[in-house]
């Protein structure tokens, strides 16, 4: 079974840093480009960053450029979110999504989400 | 970036209603164009990608239509487990977008 597990996410006060990881199984992880969404409470989705298959690409949304960083680690299956100045609009679910089609230039399609990992940011 | 809108922001509907969802992308996005349908407390579903092509799994009430600017989703005929929120999304450009959602709820 495809399965995509999200872990990491916290009560943290504005400024601090936060790392999220994606456990991935079922699937050839270094075949497929990932993504990370965040979900505002009551809110739409938002995407938030990918990486292609090999790390050779790495694309974030404005609102966090310069903050976040994306990373993956083949060899454990892995996608990881490291979020630094956190801010209190940084508050959401945050989702690990697999890519389609595999080893593929750029981002398509997400056709396997994870059940999402909560970060507070709050004073 | 590229903004994309739904319409309408939320319908009411009955069981066997037709229902159709629009969403527009402020510039050309050829067929760049997915779908996905979320629950109240779920993460969202892979509905349909580039526009026209459905996920496999997907009932095929469900279709998809469109190109450039202008896309529609349409459920032919609605179901009890249909009632969720609809997402548009564009792959055309970085970063990709969401539209912000339309809500399909039971009349």
């Amino acid at each position: 079974e495809v399965q995509l597990v999200e872990s990491g996410g916290g009560l943290v006060q504005p400024g601090s840093s936060l790392r999220l990881s994606c456990a991935a199984s079922g699937f050839t992880f270094d075949d497929f480009a990932m993504h990370w969404v965040r979900q505002a409470p009551g809110k739409g989705l938002e995407w938030v960053s990918g990486i292609t298959w090999n790390s050779g690409s790495a694309g974030y949304a404005d609102s966090v450029k310069g903050r976040f960083t994306i990373s993956r680690d083949n060899a454990k299956n892995s996608l990881y979110l490291q979020m630094n100045s956190l801010r209190t609009e940084d508050t959401a679910l945050y989702y690990c999504a697999k890519d389609i089609p595999p080893r593929s230039a750029g981002f398509h399609y997400m056709d396997v989400w994870g059940k999402g990992t909560t970060v507070t940011v709050s004073s | 970036d590229i903004q994309m809108t739904q319409s309408p922001s939320s319908l009411s509907a009955s069981v066997g209603d037709r229902v159709t969802i629009t969403c527009r992308a402020s510039q050309n996005i050829r067929s760049y164009l997915n779908w996905y349908q979320q629950k109240p407390g779920k993460a969202p579903k892979f509905l349909i990608y580039a526009a026209s092509n459905l996920q496999s799994g997907v009932p095929s009430r469900f279709s998809g239509s469109g190109s450039g600017t202008d896309f529609t989703l349409t459920i032919s005929s609605l179901q009890p487990e249909d009632f969720a929120t609809y997402y548009c999304h564009q792959t055309h450009n970085v970063p990709p977008t969401f539209g912000p959602g339309t809500k399909v709820e039971i009349k």
